[in-house]
């Protein structure tokens, strides 16, 4: 069966340095997604990446970016010179047979990240 | 992109009453719609999967008869929890997916008290 880890369950770090937050998953699909999604206190998820299980290119998005490794599965994901605004629940997910089926998504435990001023 | 509505945002009940959550999709045809739910600092766990026109699936520990799953349109999905109790106090969270793509679209969210 499919399972995200997230070990970190909350993390605490100054504005303006760098933080990394871990997403190991198990699968036994050699097709699948990988998604990373923001929940701010308001409690809607806000969408951040999806990646699929063929592509192991990093990611960069402006001050984020992402470290996809099939080889450790893990799917880990960098803030760079973190901001107040970041401040929220981050959750790694994992989507199995993304063409067709159910496209069920299972969550990572999340992490609490809070940037302090 | 996408938007994907729910109504109400937040409830308050007594215990033993129903209360009816609709899940919309604005502006596209939904053809596979999930119910999440997340207590208080955990994480989101599906409760099911709801297909248009079809019964709904759940998952493992999940009772059908308690929270029932309408998807009679492909823009519309309810969830209803029946005779609710204060244990069912939670953050009810839906999604919606497009026949077309694979992308799935999450709801705001509707926050259920029960009193």
């Amino acid at each position: 069966a499919q399972k995200v880890t997230q070990a970190q369950t909350e993390i605490s770090v100054v504005e303006k340095e760098d933080v990394t937050l871990d997403c190991v998953y198990e699968t036994r699909d050699t097709t699948y997604y990988l998604f990373w999604y923001k929940q701010p206190p308001s409690g809607e998820l806000v969408f951040l990446i999806r990646r699929n299980s063929f592509d192991e290119q990093n990611e960069i998005s402006g001050r984020y970016s992402w470290n996809f490794q099939k080889s450790t599965s893990s799917f880990n994901f960098t803030i760079t010179a973190s901001q107040v605004v970041d401040s929220a629940v981050y959750f790694c997910a994992l989507s199995e047979r993304p063409w067709g089926g159910a496209q069920k998504l299972v969550f990572g435990q999340g992490t609490r990240l809070t940037i302090n001023p | 992109g996408a938007v994907v509505s729910q109504h109400p945002s937040w409830v308050i009940c007594k215990s033993g009453t129903s209360v009816k959550i609709e899940c919309r999709s604005l502006d596209f045809q939904a053809t596979t719609m999930f119910w999440y739910r997340q207590f208080p600092k955990q994480s989101l766990m599906l409760m099911a999967t709801s297909n248009e026109g079809s019964k709904a699936t759940y998952e493992q520990g999940v009772e059908k008869d308690k929270f029932l799953i309408n998807h009679a349109s492909l823009t519309l999905s309810t969830l209803t929890v029946t005779s609710a109790h204060p244990e069912d106090s939670s953050f009810y969270i839906c999604s919606a997916r497009s026949g077309i793509g694979n992308e799935q679209f999450f709801g705001p969210g509707t926050r259920l008290t029960v009193l």
